[in-house]
């Protein structure tokens, strides 16, 4: 049972345009959702997180939306650049990210020149 | 700061044999992960623990894996005996409460 749906499984956006990746999950208790970057031959990287008590939450051209009543929350890349491509993944605890571990199944992101 | 640390980055190994990775996590976190990353499977947790404790192995394949936590700053996954099914990279990542995990490096196995 997948707990957590990620889509689109592969993303090709334009330098300069923006990169939205979307996540669902069913679990509301779950309560801290991280997005980690992965490029090829390296471990996933935390990229940002959000709690389900705030909406929105931006670092720089990336920012999570967070819907708590559709239980959905996406990842918005500003101005992609092609040193974004990689591929992303949300990811969903519960208990202060010691419990619950749950994974997308990850989006490859690539962005052309 | 030293992130996670996990040796060997390589193992290649004959099917049959032990093999047996090992992670460092960051010093101060008190919780420890294990994954394994593969193409078909995408990434799968393993097992984890919390102060040492293993809290969930559901995710070990079967009982050929083992893990164990001795003390908060080494940690090991053993393969016995090795099969090719298991090539894959195999990740170690370590949290504080309530914070994000950091992964390591990751082992890349294979398994002829």
């Amino acid at each position: 049972q997948q707990q957590v749906k990620q889509s689109p499984q592969s993303l090709i956006v334009q330098k300069g345009g923006i990169s939205i990746i979307n996540c669902a999950y069913e679990n509301t208790a779950f309560d801290y959702f991280p997005w980690y970057q992965q490029f090829p031959g390296k471990g996933p990287a935390l990229l940002i997180a959000i709690r389900p008590d705030v909406s929105e939450k931006k670092e720089g051209r990336f920012t999570i939306s967070f819907n708590k009543s559709a239980k959905q929350f996406s990842l918005h890349i500003m101005d992609s650049q092609p040193g974004d491509s990689a591929t992303y993944f949300c990811a969903a605890y519960s208990g202060g990210g010691a419990d619950g571990l749950t994974f997308g199944k990850g989006t490859h992101l690539i962005i052309q020149p | 700061d030293a992130g996670v640390i996990q040796s060997p980055r390589h193992e290649v190994t004959e099917m049959g044999q032990e093999v047996t990775l090992r992670c460092k996590p960051i010093s101060g976190h008190n919780s420890l992960f294990w994954y394994r990353q593969t193409m078909m499977r995408g990434l799968e947790l393993l097992i984890y623990f919390n102060n040492n404790v293993p809290i969930d192995d559901s995710g070990m394949p079967e009982d050929r894996f083992s893990a164990k936590m001795p003390n908060a700053s080494f940690s090991t996954l053993k393969i016995q005996p090795s099969e090719p099914r298991d090539s894959a990279v195999y990740f170690c990542a370590s949290s504080r409460r309530h914070g994000g995990q950091y992964f390591g490096p990751g082992t890349r196995l294979t398994v002829t």
